[in-house]
């Protein structure tokens, strides 16, 4: 079974700042690779697919990017709404444990 | 509008049986596979199984097969999880998944 690792486990930074998340897998998984963002409350929404492809509706500060076992999701640029916990999932399948965004 | 209805929450007791339903609509149901995912309380996401509704063909995380029962019902464009003795351990919530749009959630709460 693949395992992902993501992290940091928690990132502390303050609106305007930059965020690169980190998601290593145990194998490669090519390009299927996928970033949900979830809420206190809410279920996860899409927010990459396909390592590197914007989910419908997800502003253009957020992109993904790598392939075979190594990938990143940056914000170049947090705005209030994006603090929440982010996973990574491959192949629609197992999710990284999770890296919590928190307003430094 | 593309969208996942998931059933109500759950109150059972140790050793009873629950099926959790989620409908889909405003898509071919038969062309996307609909995968379950738990989430327990204060914890991460975890992917438990999923379905091809178009032939009901399941693949199950080693985790959970065994545990947990995947099916679907085309005609009516529902998809279901299915425990045949839950444990408390099953709390949870219980997302089904598109996976690019998600139920709303099922909150399952066991306990005696």
């Amino acid at each position: 079974e693949i395992v992902l690792t993501q992290s940091p486990a928690t990132l502390s930074l303050s609106p305007g700042e930059r965020a690169t998340l980190s998601c290593r897998a145990s194998q490669s998984v090519s390009s299927y690779l996928a970033w949900y963002q979830q809420k206190p409350g809410q279920a996860p929404r899409l927010v990459i697919y396909d390592a590197s492809n914007r989910a419908t509706g997800i502003p253009a500060r957020f992109s993904g990017s790598g392939s075979g076992t190594d990938f990143t999701l940056t914000i170049s640029s947090l705005e209030p709404e994006d603090f929440a916990v982010y996973y990574c999932q491959q192949r629609s399948e197992t999710f990284g444990q999770g890296t919590k965004l928190e307003i430094k | 509008e593309v969208q996942l209805v998931q059933s109500g929450a759950e109150v059972k007791k140790p050793g009873e049986s629950l099926r959790i339903s989620c409908k889909g609509s405003g898509y071919s149901f038969t062309s996307y596979w609909i995968s379950w995912v738990r989430q327990m309380p204060g914890k991460g996401l975890e992917w438990m199984g999923r379905i091809d509704p178009s032939d009901s063909y399941t693949n199950y995380s080693p985790s959970f097969q065994g545990h947990v029962t995947i099916s679907a019902d085309k005609s009516i464009t529902t998809a279901y999880l299915q425990w045949s003795s839950l444990k408390a351990s099953d709390t949870a919530m219980y997302y089904c998944a598109r996976p690019d749009y998600w139920g709303q959630g099922t909150l399952v709460t066991v306990s005696s």
